[in-house]
């Protein structure tokens, strides 16, 4: 069946380092891709999402590439901040799945100042 | 719009007791997730509605385990008898039409102990 697999963390960094978090999935078919964001004590929110091979997602300084090459949906910032430290998931939705999001295990982030 | 609300924000209770989760989704939502997380198995997908139809329930764990959309704007997760490994943070989440480009909106989630 569909999956998702991320790096495992918990990755530590100093504020405006740059990050990269790994995800990889497999699916059938051409499937929408996501990173959520779940800051602490709260519910996941949508930080970017990608639609179509080679779409990039972006926002708050994220961004990830669809690449149905390698399948893979890479988050990356080039300079963290303490206010990013959360925990990060890489999710998909296949076409035909009526909705269901599959996610990865999630990435925990602490940005240290 | 208020967004996902879930009660209550926390809940402990003793193994056995019957456990109740509340879920009012977004006005307009026409889908209905409930997952659980827990630090070993991530965010797991229990069950989600259509339209108030449970349309996939394969990932609730046990028959301990019910859930009930009696309306468009509310839904309960129930476990009867609750059990210490049931202790996670229960999520509700909705979202519009299903299409595979929409997003989940999630509540703030129910942190459930059980002693």
């Amino acid at each position: 069946g569909d999956s998702v697999t991320q790096m495992e963390g918990p990755v530590t960094l100093s504020e405006e380092a740059f990050l990269t978090i790994n995800c990889t999935y497999t699916a059938t078919g051409y499937p929408s891709l996501f990173w959520y964001v779940q800051y602490p004590g709260e519910g996941l929110q949508l930080l970017l999402k990608a639609t179509k091979a080679d779409d990039k997602g972006s926002n708050k300084g994220f961004e990830a590439t669809y690449r149905k090459e390698t399948t893979s949906f890479h988050l990356e910032k080039g300079s963290v901040q303490v206010s990013d430290s959360a925990v990060y998931f890489c999710a998909l939705r296949s076409r035909g799945s009526q909705g269901n999001l599959i996610f990865g295990k999630g990435t925990k982030l602490s940005v240290k100042p | 719009d208020a967004g996902v609300i879930q009660s209550p924000r926390h809940e402990v209770t003793e193994m056995g007791q019957e456990v109740t989760l509340r879920c009012k989704p977004i006005s307009g939502h026409d889908y209905l997730f409930w997952y659980r997380q827990t630090m070993m198995r991530g965010l797991e997908l229990l069950i989600y509605f259509n339209n108030n139809v449970p349309i996939d329930d394969s990932g609730m764990p046990e028959d301990r385990f019910s859930a009930k959309m009696p309306n468009a704007s509310f839904s309960t997760l129930k476990i009867q008898p609750s059990e210490p490994r049931d202790s996670a943070v229960y999520f509700c989440a909705s979202s519009k039409q299903g299409f595979a480009n929409e997003k989940l909106f999630f509540g703030s989630g129910t942190q459930l102990s059980v002693l």
